[in-house]
């Protein structure tokens, strides 16, 4: 079934130690993107790709980065992580063209202790 | 870029009644505007969408209104149920076909 697929779903890590995020859709997309989510909170736009070797940062900064070799895989890494990293991380992605629905995944909860 | 701007944060109804949800956006060139449900611990789900050539839209007891002029839309969703009980985002598009969304609103259905 074409889904968008993140793991893992629940991470605890210490302070830092370099993590990265998976995501994978069989959805056929080019466009995905990465939000950040504290708890029935605001959806921030951190990254988002718009096909292979594209990526951009979002309106919200984050120092995490990102990379897409491949079409349906788009990975987020942070390098070292701190304790203000905690928060929820949700990838989606879209069909080409502007005015498309998004797919989210059904996130990465990350813990910084 | 693209600013959108969500209200109530809370609301809270009794079982059947109406409730309404109000964004506005900034960038007078945005021309999709989503509404998502994320019920606790799920991911959010799209539950309706209108497109700017379009003032209003209906699909069973939930419906979108958009006024370009004024740049903002509502939700409206009647005959509310408990099943309704979840966080509401409203997004817009801006250019490129990035969303940004609204801070969302955390409905409460009580029976």
């Amino acid at each position: 079934e074409a889904d968008i697929y993140q793991t893992p779903r629940y991470l605890v890590i210490g302070t830092g130690k370099k993590i990265t995020l998976e995501c994978s859709q069989t959805m056929g997309h080019d466009k995905m993107y990465w939000y950040q989510q504290d708890p029935g909170m605001e959806l921030h736009l951190i990254h988002y790709s718009y096909g292979v070797n594209s990526t951009e940062k979002g309106d919200l900064s984050s120092e995490s980065t990102v990379s897409r070799i491949r079409t349906e895989h788009f990975p987020l890494t942070l390098e070292s992580a701190r304790p203000s990293h905690t928060s929820q991380y949700l990838c989606a992605s879209s069909e080409e063209g502007q005015g498309r629905k998004l797919f989210f995944g059904s996130g990465t909860q990350l813990s910084v202790l | 870029g693209e600013n959108v701007e969500q209200h109530p944060s809370t609301l809270s109804v009794q079982e059947g009644d109406s409730a309404v949800i109000k964004c506005t956006y900034s960038d007078s060139a945005s021309n999709y505007f989503p509404w998502y449900k994320q019920e606790l611990g799920k991911r959010p789900q799209l539950i309706i969408d209108i497109r700017s050539n379009v003032g209003e839209k209906k699909d069973q007891r939930i419906a979108v209104t958009l006024n370009k002029t004024a740049k903002h839309f509502s939700l409206h969703i009647t005959e509310t149920q408990p099943e309704d009980s979840a966080v509401y985002f409203c997004a817009a598009s801006s250019q490129g076909g990035k969303l940004i969304f609204g801070q969302g609103t955390e409905l409460s259905v009580k029976p």
